[in-house]
C-alpha cells in the first residue's frame, strides 16, 4: 500500500503560530493533495501539488514537496483558532490517478 | 445548491436491515466514489463509478453494492448490516486528477 501517513498525529498551538504537517508515503505517485476535515463534516480541498512541483502556496498555505523523500509538508502560518480540523494529505496510486489514499491525518488544535 | 449531497446525513439501523445511502453531484465530474471513515479516522476507499462503469472495487463485502443510475447519482445499498459496519460513509467526485469534491457524510450507526 502506498498510504500516505501523516505526522505528527495531533498538534496543538497558540493561534498566531505557525503549523506544520509532514506526509510520507512509499511509491512514485503523480499527485499529492492536501484536505482539511472540520468535526462532523466532509473533507475540504485545499491544494494539489504535481510530482514535477517542489512548492505550492494558497493564501496562508503553503506545501511542499520531496518526492526522493517520498514526502510533503503543509505549513499553515499565522494561525486561526478556525483551522481546529484534522488535515489529510492524499496519494494518488496509478497512472490514472483515480483512485486516492489517505493517511490517518493531522488533528490540529489552535488554542485561541 | 451543494455540490455533492448525500442522504440522509445520520442512519440509525438494526442488525439484519438492508439500507441505501443516496449521493449525488451537480459538478458535471465524471468520477464518483464512496468512502468509508472508521472511528479512528481512517477514510478507505469503497467504489469509484467513471462513466458509469465500476474502475475501483476495494476488498469491500459484497454486501455493499455501488448502484449508478447516471453519472451524476452513485447510491450504496447495504445488506444484511453488521455491527461493524457502523462508521461515517462519504460520498465524493472528481475530474480525472483534480482535487475531490466531498459530500458531508452518512453516519451509519448499526445497533
Amino acid at each position: 500500500s502506498q498510504q500516505g501517513e501523516e505526522d505528527p498525529q495531533a498538534l496543538s498551538i497558540q493561534e498566531g503560530e505557525n503549523a506544520t504537517m509532514n506526509c510520507s508515503y512509499k511509491t512514485s505517485i503523480n499527485n499529492l493533495q492536501w484536505y482539511r476535515q472540520n468535526s462532523g463534516r466532509g473533507l475540504v480541498h485545499l491544494i494539489l501539488i504535481r510530482s514535477n512541483e517542489r512548492e505550492k502556496h494558497s493564501g496562508r498555505l503553503r506545501v511542499t514537496l520531496d518526492t526522493s523523500k517520498k514526502s510533503s509538508s503543509l505549513l499553515i502560518t499565522a494561525s486561526r483558532a478556525a483551522d481546529t480540523a484534522s488535515y489529510f494529505c492524499a496519494t494518488d496510486a496509478g497512472n490514472y490517478g483515480q483512485n486516492f489514499v489517505f493517511g490517518p491525518g493531522t488533528r490540529l488544535s489552535v488554542l485561541p | 445548491d451543494t455540490a455533492v449531497s448525500q442522504t440522509p446525513k445520520y442512519l440509525v439501523t438494526q442488525m439484519g436491515n438492508d439500507k441505501s445511502i443516496k449521493c449525488e453531484q451537480n459538478l458535471g465530474h465524471d468520477t464518483m466514489y464512496w468512502y468509508k471513515q472508521d472511528s479512528k479516522k481512517f477514510l478507505k476507499i469503497m467504489f469509484s463509478y467513471n462513466n458509469k462503469e465500476l474502475i475501483i472495487n476495494e476488498t469491500v463485502p459484497n454486501r455493499f453494492s455501488p448502484k449508478s443510475p447516471d453519472k451524476a447519482h452513485l447510491n450504496l445499498h447495504i445488506n444484511s448490516l453488521e455491527l461493524g459496519d457502523s462508521a461515517v460513509y462519504f460520498c465524493a467526485s472528481s475530474q480525472y486528477r483534480y482535487g475531490y469534491t466531498f459530500g458531508s457524510g452518512t453516519r451509519l450507526t448499526v445497533v
